[in-house]
């Protein structure tokens, strides 16, 4: 079945300690997101990626980042520099970024929640 | 603005009533406006999505009504069942230099039998 792993599905983290987390999808998409989800804030946008060996920084991408070294693959660091990390953290993919109707249709990952201890 | 406002936050309705999120943005550019759905630790799946040219989209027991004038749309949720309640995220795309999506901040639904 085609879609979107994510992983860990939980994950703990000490004060100070980056942790990274994995996205991985089989639907052939060209485009990447990482959102994060806080309870009343909706979905905020990390980081995108477009295309391989490239991705733009979203609405809060300080103390987050990304690579985009193959196409199904992109995983997302969170950094020490984050200073309020515990959060659920949402993959998603989308056909093209720019292309017609099914362009940034996403298909979300399952989710990771990362808790800081 | 980049904004979609939501509301409400959180609505709880008896089974077989009808549901209604409402939305609202500012921005004329936003071309596409989805409707997402999140079950309790998923990830949000798309529900049902419209065209700002076209005033109303029904797919099974679910429709969005869209006011382009008013900018404003909203989910009916028909004949609402417990197996409906989950989180329901509106969403618009566009406006800016890409496509991108931006989502309102939530609702929480819970049908109640």
């Amino acid at each position: 079945d085609g879609g979107i792993t994510q992983s860990p599905k939980y994950l703990f983290r000490k004060e100070g300690q980056n942790v990274t987390l994995s996205c991985e999808q089989n639907l052939n998409h060209d485009a990447m997101y990482w959102y994060r989800q806080d309870p009343g804030q909706g979905l905020r946008l990390i980081y995108y990626s477009q295309i391989v060996n490239d991705f733009q920084k979203g609405d809060i991408a300080e103390g987050y980042s990304v690579s985009r070294e193959k196409k199904e693959s992109f995983p997302l660091t969170v950094t020490s520099a984050q200073k309020n990390p515990t959060a659920f953290y949402l993959c998603a993919s989308s056909i093209d970024y720019y292309r017609g109707a099914g362009a940034n249709v996403l298909t979300f990952g399952a989710g990771s929640r990362l808790t800081v201890l | 603005q980049q904004q979609v406002k939501q509301s409400p936050q959180s609505l709880i309705v008896q089974k077989g009533g009808i549901s209604i999120i409402n939305c609202a943005y500012e921005n004329t550019a936003f071309d596409y406006f989805p409707w997402y759905q999140q079950f309790p630790g998923k990830g949000p799946a798309l529900l049902i999505a419209i065209r700002p040219d076209v005033s109303e989209k029904k797919e099974g027991r679910f429709t969005i009504s869209f006011n382009k004038s008013a900018k404003q749309f909203s989910l009916h949720i028909m004949d609402s069942q417990p197996g409906d309640s989950a989180t329901y995220f509106c969403a618009a795309r566009g406006g800016g230099g890409y496509q991108k999506v931006t989502f309102g901040t939530g609702t929480k639904l819970q049908v109640i039998p």
